[in-house]
């Protein structure tokens, strides 16, 4: 079947840790996103990526980077520079970067707490 | 900029009731309007959809209808079941290479 896989389910940091989240896609989707989901909050997008080798940053870019060297896959790195990284880190896809009609595609997320 | 604003939750009914979560937007053009559904320890997943004005989506029992005159997308769903209980999140797309607004999402239980 296909879909988007996110691993680990659960994942801890330490202090001063830098920690890579993964997202791998088999839709043959062109874009890719990263969201940050915290408590009693919508959805916040940290970067997205529009084809391989590009990416741009969100509203909340600070604190993380990205890479995008396959289409399939867009690890998130949630570096020691962002001070309150506890939240629930969903990737989503779509078809191309999101004309009108388009929907989003989620994986089952990420919880990172911090140690 | 454009936004999407929900009804603050949660919403509790009892099984069987009707259920409305409201939603207005702020947003210029003609943006295409989403409900997006996440059930617990999960990603979203789409629920429905109207991408223009007075189109009604439908999914599972649920409706909304893009009203403009309004700016609104609420969710109806006439007989909600224990198992429609979840995050129900309203967003809108404009295309163009502008990404998706989501709302702050309305939690709904559903007891029996």
């Amino acid at each position: 079947d296909g879909g988007i896989t996110q691993s680990p389910k659960y994942l801890f940091r330490k202090e001063g840790q830098n920690v890579t989240l993964s997202c791998e896609q088999n839709l043959n989707h062109d874009a890719m996103y990263w969201y940050r989901q915290d408590p009693g909050q919508g959805l916040r997008l940290i970067y997205y990526s529009q084809i391989v080798n590009d990416f741009q940053k969100g509203d909340i870019a600070e604190g993380y980077s990205v890479s995008r060297e396959k289409k399939e896959s867009f690890p998130l790195t949630v570096t020691s520079a962002q001070k309150n990284p506890t939240a629930f880190y969903l990737c989503a896809s779509s078809i191309h970067f999101p004309g009108t009609n388009e929907k989003l595609f989620f994986g089952s997320g990420t919880q990172l707490s911090v140690l | 900029g454009d936004s999407v604003t929900q009804m603050e939750g949660p919403v509790t009914l009892s099984e069987e009731a009707f259920l409305t979560i409201n939603c207005t937007y702020t947003a210029t053009g003609y943006p295409s309007l989403f409900w997006y559904v996440q059930y617990p320890g999960e990603g979203l997943q789409l629920l429905l959809k109207a991408t223009k004005a007075d189109d009604k989506g439908s999914n599972k029992g649920f409706e909304a209808t893009y009203r403009k005159e309004t700016t609104s997308f609420h969710l109806e769903k006439g007989s909600v079941q224990v198992s429609d209980s979840a995050v129900y999140f309203c967003a809108l797309s404009k295309g163009g290479y502008q990404k998706v607004t989501f709302g702050t999402g309305t939690k709904l239980q559903v007891i029996p």
